[in-house]
C-alpha cells in the first residue's frame, strides 16, 4: 500500500512557468515532509522540507504548501528553468518518534522546455 | 556524494550468480538503508539497519541479504533467488538531525 501518493507522474513546463507537484498521505502520525530532487544516474538530494505546524515554506524558487486538514502537500517551482529538469519525490516520516523510515511517493519526472 | 560512496557504478550479473554492492559512509550516521528504484515505481525499501550488527527487512527483501559488521559499511548481496534484479540500487546514510544522504547508486543489469 502506497503511504504517500504523488501526481502527476510526468510534467512538461515551459521555461519561466510554474511547476506544481502534488502529494497526499493518510497517516496522521507523519510529522516531516521532505522533497527530493534526482538527476539521471544520481541519488536523490534533499531539496526542501516542511513540518505540519507551518502551512508554507519557501526557499528561493521552491515552495512547499501544506494543508494539514486535507492531508496534502505540494511543491511549487516558480520561474522553472531547464536545469530544474529532474525527477522529484515527495516523502513523509515520523521523525519526532525517532523513526527514520521515509515513505516515498512514486516520483514526478519534470521536463522544462527552453 | 556527501560522504557516502557506492560501488561499483555499473554491475553486470549472469543468471544464477550472486553479486555484492558496496556502500560506505564516513558521516558517523548510525542508520543505513538500501532502496531499489525502478521506472515509475519510486524507491522501494529492501533492508535497513539502525545500528551495527542489527538489520530489518523492508518491503521487498526477498532475494537480497545484508550485513552490518561496521558502522561505516552496509553491503547488499543480490542472490540468485532474486528473479528480476535489473534495477538502480540506492544506499542512504541516515541521521535524525540531518535526514537522508544518498549515494550515487549502482545500476545492476542481468546479462
Amino acid at each position: 500500500q502506497q503511504q504517500v501518493k504523488q501526481s502527476p507522474q510526468s510534467l512538461i513546463v515551459q521555461k519561466g512557468g510554474i511547476s506544481i507537484i502534488n502529494c497526499a498521505y493518510e497517516n496522521t502520525a507523519f510529522d516531516y515532509f521532505p522533497w527530493y530532487q534526482q538527476f539521471p544516474g544520481k541519488g536523490p538530494a534533499l531539496l526542501i522540507a516542511i513540518r505540519p505546524d507551518v502551512s508554507e515554506k519557501k526557499e528561493g524558487r521552491f515552495t512547499i504548501s501544506f494543508n494539514k486538514s486535507a492531508k496534502q502537500f505540494s511543491l511549487h517551482i516558480m520561474d522553472s528553468q531547464p536545469g530544474d529538469s529532474a525527477t522529484y519525490f515527495c516523502a513523509a516520516s515520523m521523525r519526532l518518534t525517532g523513526a527514520n523510515n521515509l515513505f516515498f511517493g512514486t516520483g514526478t519526472r519534470l521536463t522544462v522546455i527552453p | 556524494d556527501g560522504g557516502i560512496t557506492q560501488s561499483p557504478k555499473y554491475l553486470f550479473r549472469k543468471e544464477g550468480q550472486n553479486v555484492t554492492l558496496s556502500c560506505e559512509q564516513n558521516l558517523n550516521h548510525d542508520a543505513m538503508y538500501w532502496y531499489r528504484q525502478d521506472p515509475g515505481q519510486g524507491l522501494r525499501l529492501i533492508y535497513y539497519s539502525q545500528i551495527v550488527n542489527d538489520f530489518q527487512k523492508g518491503d521487498i527483501a526477498e532475494g537480497y541479504s545484508v550485513s552490518r559488521e561496521k558502522k561505516e559499511s552496509f553491503p547488499l548481496t543480490v542472490t540468485s533467488a532474486q528473479k528480476n534484479p535489473t534495477a538502480f540500487y540506492l544506499c542512504a546514510s541516515v541521521s535524525l538531525s540531518y535526514g537522508y544522504t544518498f549515494g550515487s547508486g549502482t545500476r545492476l543489469t542481468v546479462v
